[in-house]
């Protein structure tokens, strides 16, 4: 089973307007850490923000924000007033403290979703 | 404070060759970890080092193998390339492996396996 999916291959948005993009995650561990990363053309991952499962409230950061909903197991990205830079790759990654063993502080990542920004 | 930084950027092999890819992170942190990125996919986890240990292997064939050098810079080593390993390798450091201890990422090495 995919322990984290992103079910948005591509998503546009007008330059200035909000974009929400999906996440959903799978876990029986009660400690993990959720994370989004930007990847540009250039390649290089971007960390944008993490959420940790017994934070109370939704992680921001700046233009980023993350809509953390524990018992749906969904952390969307909220991007607000959107920018002509903030077109590239998005993944959503989670990270499960418990698990130990050989997956010891391994990040899991998501298939990514392209995001456009239109002017 | 510089990245992470990888080396070399692009590489070239041939099938049956063998290739290691290198990477110092950032000043401070003592975990390294390595992902490999096929073209169209999230990255997937090879190996996490802390304080020069092996802590961390992924479903990847013995043909891979690393390790973490005193002052935390790290080599991957791949050995009998096939061209399935055609990728984007990604290096990643972190303070620490814990839960909330983000990986800060290099700009990868592209290896094209021909």
């Amino acid at each position: 089973a995919q322990k984290i999916t992103q079910t948005q291959p591509g998503m546009f948005v007008q330059e200035k307007e909000a974009v929400t993009l999906d996440c959903t995650y799978d876990t029986s561990d009660p400690s993990y850490g959720l994370f989004w990363y930007k990847q540009p053309s250039s390649g290089e991952m971007i960390f944008l923000i993490y959420q940790g499962s017994y934070d109370q409230q939704n992680a921001t950061e700046g233009r980023y924000s993350l809509n953390f909903q524990k018992a749906r197991k969904s952390a969307n990205l909220v991007i607000s007033a959107s920018q002509l830079g903030d077109s590239a790759m998005y993944f959503c990654a989670m990270r499960e403290m418990s698990a130990g063993g050989t997956s010891y502080g391994k990040l899991t990542f998501g298939q990514g979703t392209i995001l456009t920004v239109h002017p | 404070d510089a990245g992470v930084t990888q080396s070399p950027t692009h590489l070239i092999k041939t099938r049956g060759q063998q290739v290691t890819l290198r990477c110092s992170p950032i000043s401070g942190h003592k975990s390294v970890s390595w992902y490999q990125q096929v073209l169209g996919q999230g990255p997937q986890f090879i190996f996490q080092y802390y304080e020069k240990e092996e802590r961390g292997r992924g479903n990847f064939p013995d043909r891979f193998s690393a390790r973490q050098f005193p002052n935390y810079s790290s080599e991957l080593n791949v050995n009998a390339l096939l061209l399935g390993d055609s990728a984007l390798y990604l290096c990643a450091s972190s303070l620490y492996p814990g839960q909330n201890s983000p990986l800060h990422f290099g700009n990868g090495t592209r290896l094209t396996v021909t």
